[in-house]
């Protein structure tokens, strides 16, 4: 199992330019997430899905879009970059079920390092 | 709106034990998470708690209490490897609201 993946793991961008970051999962999970971190502080979610072909907003969603057309793919678009979107963009999933604590567990990806400038 | 109030940061020595309280302010709550952050990394599970009372997990244990709005996490025979951020999270159903975590240094 690879896990979660995304890609790419790298990006310089300019403002305005627009992208799309890949989130990947094998673990047939039905909840992902796409999270930002910026220096010093937490994760902000950014949008989420729970299932294929549904999304909603997270605590910071503007300037982003997303998509979930097939159950282990988790796309998250800029389409017009600013330089307040630098930061690094984590996704990660879950499984639906609430059995026990581990049942909790969100699965993150390592990570993509976006720079605009 | 929510709000997680945690240590921005904890030194302690190796082999010592560190306790990382959370309190929590939040519109709907269904359990209280912590993940584990290296630098650089990216964050790893730690513990769920739903119910009031201690999860005990090898070395890690977690604490709720859901009628004070007040966690934390304990680390015992605390390692150097153990040096890393440690975050709390409340569950919203749906997802997490993260707080802006606590570095812990481990020193010898």
């Amino acid at each position: 199992n690879a896990g979660v993946t995304q890609t790419p793991k790298f990006r310089v961008l300019k403002t305005g330019q627009s992208m799309t970051l890949l989130c990947a999962q094998d673990m047939n999970h039905e909840y992902m997430y796409w999270y930002r971190q910026d220096p010093g502080m937490g994760l902000r979610l950014i949008h989420y899905s729970v299932g294929e072909g549904t999304t909603a907003k997270g605590e910071v969603p503007d300037g982003y879009n997303v998509s979930r057309l097939k159950k282990q793919n988790f796309l998250l678009g800029l389409e017009s970059a600013a330089p307040s979107q630098t930061s690094v963009y984590f996704c990660a999933s879950r499984d639906a079920g609430f059995f026990s604590p581990s049942s909790y567990e969100q699965y993150f990806g390592p990570g993509t390092r976006l720079t605009v400038t | 709106g929510q709000s997680l109030e945690q240590p921005s940061e904890v030194t302690a020595v190796e082999g010592a034990i560190v306790q990382i309280n959370c309190t929590y302010q939040t519109s709907g709550f269904y359990g209280l998470s912590w993940y584990q952050q290296h630098d650089g990394g990216a964050p790893t599970f730690l513990s769920y708690n739903a119910l009031d009372g201690l999860e005990e997990t090898g070395r890690f244990s977690s604490f709720l209490s859901r009628s004070d709005s007040y966690g934390y996490l304990l680390l015992q025979e605390l390692q150097m490897k153990d040096s890393a951020s440690y975050f709390c999270a409340v569950d919203g159903a749906n997802n997490l609201f993260f707080g802006t975590g606590t570095r812990l240094t481990v020193i010898p």
